[in-house]
């Protein structure tokens, strides 16, 4: 089976543009979270969806919004870019918003704002 | 507020020994804590898990234990081998309310494994 995939792999936008990161989740698998991960620091989550519904928000400003797709896969999109923005972004997916279910993550959309 | 956190940067240890990596968090309302590995240019890869309700959970090289009074877990990697060379994430899983499944991440520790 695939694992999860994430494009574009890298991306370079200018401050104050908006951006669009796709997520396809491993098959069967009905939730997805994002997640950012900026340099020497872990992943810090951003939103977790459900069956199309948002399960979790983390502590981010609304710029940052998503949405699940009905067949699972989600779009990230980050609006008003800043410098700070810029980050791996992982998407990662499981098999149910919660219980026993470890999380997949794909490999990441390298984000640079300029 | 960092809730969970790897206070050790980074490792180094021999092959063939055991390595040792600690993970702390103040929190107690989460139901699992899980260790991933990243290799860099890649996604963190999930390792092992282990349910607040245990002590210790084995899955071949790689051991898991939780001090719950300590708020405290490691991962224990025996025998090291070079491919285990890399950073590995501890994090821990929401329990309940708005924080139900997120997982919270420590900083990472950077293990090197020497032949």
């Amino acid at each position: 089976d695939a694992g999860v995939t994430q494009s574009p792999t890298h991306l370079i936008k200018t401050r104050g543009q908006q951006v669009t990161l796709r997520c396809s989740p491993i098959s069967g698998h009905k939730s997805v979270s994002w997640y950012q991960q900026v340099l020497g620091q872990g992943p810090q989550f951003i939103f977790q969806y459900y069956e199309k519904e948002e399960r979790g928000r983390g502590n981010f400003p609304d710029r940052f919004s998503a949405r699940q797709f009905p067949n699972y896969s989600s779009e990230l999109n980050v609006n008003a870019l800043l410098l700070g923005d810029s980050a791996l972004y992982l998407c990662a997916s499981a098999r149910a918003g919660g219980g026993p279910y470890e999380q997949y993550f794909g490999p990441g959309t390298r984000l640079t704002v300029t | 507020d960092q809730q969970v956190k790897q206070n050790s940067p980074s490792l180094s240890v021999q092959e063939g020994r055991i390595s040792i990596l600690n993970c702390d968090y103040t929190n107690s309302m989460f139901d699992y804590f899980l260790w991933y590995k990243k290799y860099p240019a890649e996604g963190p890869t999930f390792l092992i898990s282990i349910s607040s309700i245990k002590d210790k959970n084995e899955d071949g090289r790689f051991t898991v234990f939780l001090n719950k009074s300590a708020k405290h877990l490691s991962l224990h990697i025996v025998p090291s081998q070079p491919g285990d060379s890399a950073v590995y994430f501890c994090a821990a899983r929401g329990a309940g309310g708005t924080s139900y499944g997120k997982l919270t991440f420590g900083q990472g520790t950077i293990l090197t494994v020497h032949p």
